[in-house]
């Protein structure tokens, strides 16, 4: 049963904490994707990656940091320095150049 | 500055009559479109693409058009249906490459 899973659903963190948000995908895809969605603004790429070892910053990287040791999971970092954390986080996997499959989310509230 | 627009917050609709939903985008290198659907709390879900060498691409009830020069395209729902209500986004990208996403149109299908 092929898919996206990221964990966990929700997050909550203290100012001035780092967290990881988890993703895993096992549709052997070779892109993925972390995006944010804020209320009223479509998804805002902050990370991508086309292959292992290698990524690349999106619109809005500031504070987040990323790594793709396998291919089959990206994590995503929200660190200390991001200055507006609370959002919900997506992640989404690809074949490079065609559409994008996403998780069901993680909601992060900074406390 | 967002490359792709959709100027439509909302869009009430009857059972059973067409919905539109339309998006606008700037960046004329745009070659690959996609089309969303999305519930509260959960990931987006891929309902439709369309390339730049097609006008229209039909799956089912669901119909995109594109105007390369107006730089527009339109998802068209035949005939609308109560769970279709959800946030629909539209997303360009250059040949498959990173993905611009739209702000959403929250679409309610009246019973």
């Amino acid at each position: 049963d092929g898919g996206i899973t990221q964990s966990p659903k929700y997050l909550f963190r203290k100012e001035g904490q780092n967290v990881t948000l988890s993703c895993e995908q096992n549709l052997n895809h070779d892109a993925m994707y972390w995006y944010r969605q804020d209320p009223g603004q479509g998804l805002r790429l902050i990370y991508y990656s086309q292959i292992v070892n290698d990524f690349q910053k999106g619109d809005i990287a500031e504070g987040y940091s990323v790594s793709r040791e396998k291919k089959e999971s990206f994590p995503l970092t929200v660190t200390s320095a991001q200055k507006n954390p609370t959002a919900f986080y997506l992640c989404a996997s690809s074949i490079i150049g065609r559409e994008q499959f996403f998780g069901p989310g993680t909601r992060l509230t900074v406390l | 500055d967002q490359q792709v627009k959709q100027n439509s917050p909302s869009l009430s609709v009857q059972e059973g009559r067409i919905s539109i939903l339309n998006c606008d985008y700037t960046n004329s290198m745009f070659d690959y479109f996609l089309w969303y659907k999305k519930y509260p709390a959960e990931g987006p879900t891929f309902l439709i693409s369309i390339s730049s060498i097609k006008d229209k691409n039909e799956d089912g009830r669901f119909t995109v058009f594109l105007n390369k020069s107006a730089k527009h395209l339109s998802l068209h729902i035949v005939p609308s249906q109560p769970g279709d209500s959800a946030v629909y986004f539209c997303a360009a990208s250059v040949q498959g490459n990173q993905f611009y996403f739209g702000t959403g149109t929250s679409l309610t299908v009246i019973p």
